[in-house]
């Protein structure tokens, strides 16, 4: 069985402050990572996903993420926080060598940008 | 359009009648998801599709929710005897099936119980 933890589930930052959400996942199997973003009223949106390759992972809007096995992490960072960037954020995971390619979510983190 | 599609965007409905919503995948895409968000339960998986068969349906709350989906394409998620505690937003997604394909989500279909 999968499990995605996200520590916090509301971060304010200011603009321009570096952004950093936390997740952690439990899997049995070597897993595959995502982000989401969701705006409000909105469907969710890829930011980035973790398959095995590069650790280091680069989405859209700035963000990244890094997996450290170790860890049992996959936190994700933006250096530089946008107004535009207030949103709730999900984190994800699948099991990656499996044949069952559903997605099992965070409760999600609520980012605040504060002027 | 290109993205996922579902109908209706909202819904509201008394308790104990039956609701059917819709999800249009995108095109070629073999695989189709469902999900819910609800405020006290965030996303829980509801059901999926490889084609037109259902490998995983762990995720239906109860023998009233029931899905299907035909032709490879179009989805159908039916709630009989509605309850306030089915009100949610019911999330549709797709994918090409094979895992660590991004998985792409619909904007929802907002349902209100009354």
């Amino acid at each position: 069985a999968q499990s995605v933890t996200q520590l916090g589930s509301h971060v304010s930052v200011s603009e321009g402050a570096l952004v950093l959400l936390r997740c952690n996942y439990s899997s049995s199997v070597p897993p595959y990572l995502f982000w989401y973003v969701q705006y409000p009223n909105q469907g969710l949106q890829l930011l980035l996903k973790y398959t095995s390759a590069a650790t280091l992972v680069k989405g859209i809007n700035g963000f990244e993420a890094e997996f450290k096995k170790s860890e049992t992490s996959f936190h994700l960072t933006k250096p530089s926080a946008h107004m535009s960037d207030a949103a709730e954020y999900f984190c994800a995971v699948s099991d990656g060598g499996g044949s069952n390619y559903k997605l099992t979510f965070g409760k999600g983190t609520l980012l605040t940008v504060n002027p | 359009g290109a993205g996922v599609s579902q109908s209706p965007s909202n819904k509201v409905t008394e308790k104990g009648k039956d609701v059917e919503l819709r999800c249009d995948p995108i095109s070629g895409h073999t695989a189709l998801y469902w999900y819910r968000q609800s405020l006290g339960q965030g996303l829980e998986f509801l059901i999926y599709f490889q084609g037109n068969s259902a490998p995983d349906k762990s995720g239906l709350p109860s023998d009233r929710f029931s899905a299907e989906r035909t032709g490879g394409s179009v989805s159908t998620l039916t709630i009989q005897r509605t309850q306030q505690e089915d009100s949610a937003v019911y999330l549709c997604a797709s994918s090409f099936g094979l895992s660590g394909n991004t998985i792409y989500f619909g904007e929802g279909s907002w349902l209100t119980v009354v």
